[in-house]
């Protein structure tokens, strides 16, 4: 079963506006990564946070982290159309647990930008 | 130019036939990994790789077969067993498989039943 759970499952906005993404998860992590998929295209890492983070930033991207609500978003500020594509969170387990050593993803957020 | 490159970019199965999907990095990455993926919906992965000659099942091998017989190369076979093959496969590969690190990905194979 998938851990990661992102919402909402469509986000359409206009050129310019701010896209706010989240994603859910079920059991304890060491890292959350986002990744961003074009169709037809494999997948761009985006972010990495790891589970004793709470924010991080790159360019226009910002991440949390909420570990005890077991979430987190991705914002993207000032949206251009070229974000159009689908964002995915993947969440990597702790030592011990069954899903160490592998990414388990979610279902991703479809994010049109129109011009 | 470093990188994952996965061919064919698509491939048609008959009934009853085997068929091998590429994948190849120069990437110098010890862990490389295939997933599945099905329209709307996220990635399942297939089977993994930590090093050379070894591999583990991840969470949707029935009817796949794999070899990493060489660090840069990691196909993927998809047998007669596997009765639903119609997806997009995925392959990637990170520096290694702790989880903590970023995957590369390549740009996929988009498999169809004729």
């Amino acid at each position: 079963s998938q851990q990661g759970e992102e919402d909402p499952q469509a986000l359409s906005i206009q050129e310019g506006e701010n896209a706010t993404m989240n994603c859910s998860y079920k059991t304890s992590i060491n890292n959350l990564q986002w990744y961003r998929q074009n169709s037809g295209r494999g997948l761009v890492h985006l972010i990495l946070i790891r589970s004793n983070e709470r924010e991080k930033h790159s360019g226009r991207l910002r991440v949390t982290l909420d570990t005890s609500k077991k979430s987190s978003s991705l914002l993207i500020t000032a949206s251009r159309a070229a974000d159009t594509a689908s964002y995915f969170c993947a969440t990597g387990g702790n030592a011990g647990g069954t899903s160490y050593g592998k990414l388990t993803f979610g279902q991703g957020t479809i994010l049109t930008v129109h011009p | 130019d470093g990188g994952i490159t996965q061919s064919p970019k698509y491939l048609f199965r008959k009934e009853g036939q085997n068929v091998t999907l590429s994948c190849e990095q120069n990437l110098n990455h010890d862990a490389m990994y295939w997933y599945r993926q099905d329209p709307g919906q996220g990635l399942r992965l297939i089977y993994y790789s930590q090093i050379v000659n070894d591999f583990q099942k991840g969470d949707i091998a029935e009817g796949y077969s794999v070899s990493r017989e060489k660090k840069e190369s990691f196909p993927l076979t998809v047998t007669s067993a596997q009765k639903n093959p119609t997806a997009f496969y995925l392959c990637a590969s990170s520096i290694r498989t702790n989880g903590n690190q970023p995957q590369h990905f390549g740009d996929g194979t988009r498999l169809s039943i004729l």
